[in-house]
C-alpha cells in the first residue's frame, strides 16, 4: 500500500526549533516529490513547498521561503519540515503529500496525502 | 487572499447536481491544464479527486467530473450523496514566483 505516516502531535513553546517527519513506503520514495501544505484551524489550503527526494532541490511558496526549511533523507524515504524558531502564529495542521511534478508524466497534482501533524505552539 | 477564487459555499439535495467554481488568471488555470481538485472531510486530510482539469484518479466515482473554460475551472457532481458533503479545493500551476496556488476552499451542503 503506497502511504505517507507523518510524526505525532508537538505542543511547543515560542522560540523553541522543531522538526516533523514524512515517511513514504510503497513506492520508490526517489520518484516523486514531495510537498507540504499548512491548514490553520478552519482555514484552507496553503501550499508551504516541495522538495524532490533525489536531489534535495526544494522549491519554497513565496509566503513560506525563509520561515521554514524542507528537507529528506532518501535512504529511509522521509522528508521533513523544520523551523528554528517557532511562532504562536505557526499553530496549524500540516500536510506532507506526494506530488507529481507539473509535466513529468503523471498526475501533476498531490495524489498521496499523509494523516497530518498539528503543531501547537503556545506559551 | 486566496490565488485562485471559489465560491464560499454551495448547497444541493441529494441526487442533484452542482458545479464549483475555480477562477483564476491566465498565469495559471488559463494559461495550463494543471487544475487539480481536492476533496476534504472534517478532520481528515485532502484526497485527489480531478487532475489535469478533468481526469479522474483511479477508484474516484465518475458522478465527479471537471472542466475548463478561459481562466475558469469547474469541479461538477452530479447525483449528489450525502457523503459528498465536504470542502473542496482546487488548485493548479502558476507561472507567478510560486509554482503552486490553492482556492479558498468551498464548502458543499448536501441538504
Amino acid at each position: 500500500e503506497v502511504q505517507l505516516v507523518q510524526s505525532g502531535a508537538e505542543v511547543k513553546k515560542p522560540g523553541e526549533s522543531l522538526k516533523i517527519s514524512c515517511k513514504g513506503s510503497g513506492y520508490r520514495f526517489t520518484t516523486y516529490w514531495i510537498g507540504w501544505v499548512r491548514q490553520m484551524a478552519g482555514k484552507g489550503l496553503e501550499w508551504m513547498g516541495i522538495i524532490n527526494p533525489g536531489d534535495s532541490d526544494a522549491r519554497y511558496s513565496p509566503s513560506f521561503q525563509g520561515q521554514v526549511t524542507i528537507s529528506a533523507d532518501k535512504s529511509i524515504s522521509t522528508a521533513y519540515l523544520q523551523w528554528s524558531s517557532l511562532k504562536a502564529s505557526d499553530t496549524a495542521m500540516y500536510y506532507c503529500a506526494r506530488f507529481h511534478y507539473y509535466g513529468s508524466g503523471g498526475t501533476d497534482a498531490f495524489d498521496i496525502w499523509g494523516q497530518g501533524t498539528m503543531v501547537t505552539v503556545s506559551s | 487572499q486566496s490565488a485562485l477564487t471559489q465560491p464560499a459555499s454551495v448547497s444541493g439535495s441529494p441526487g442533484q447536481s452542482i458545479t464549483i467554481s475555480c477562477t483564476g488568471t491566465s498565469s495559471d488555470v488559463g494559461g495550463y491544464n494543471y487544475v487539480s481538485w481536492y476533496q476534504q472531510h472534517p478532520g481528515k486530510a485532502p484526497k485527489l479527486m480531478i487532475y489535469d482539469v478533468s481526469n479522474r484518479p483511479s477508484g474516484v466515482s465518475n458522478r465527479f467530473s471537471g472542466s475548463k473554460s478561459g481562466n475558469t475551472a469547474s469541479l461538477t457532481i452530479s447525483g449528489l450523496q450525502t457523503e459528498d458533503e465536504a470542502d473542496y479545493y482546487c488548485s493548479s500551476y502558476t507561472s507567478n514566483n510560486a509554482l503552486v496556488v490553492f482556492g479558498g476552499g468551498t464548502k458543499l451542503t448536501v441538504l
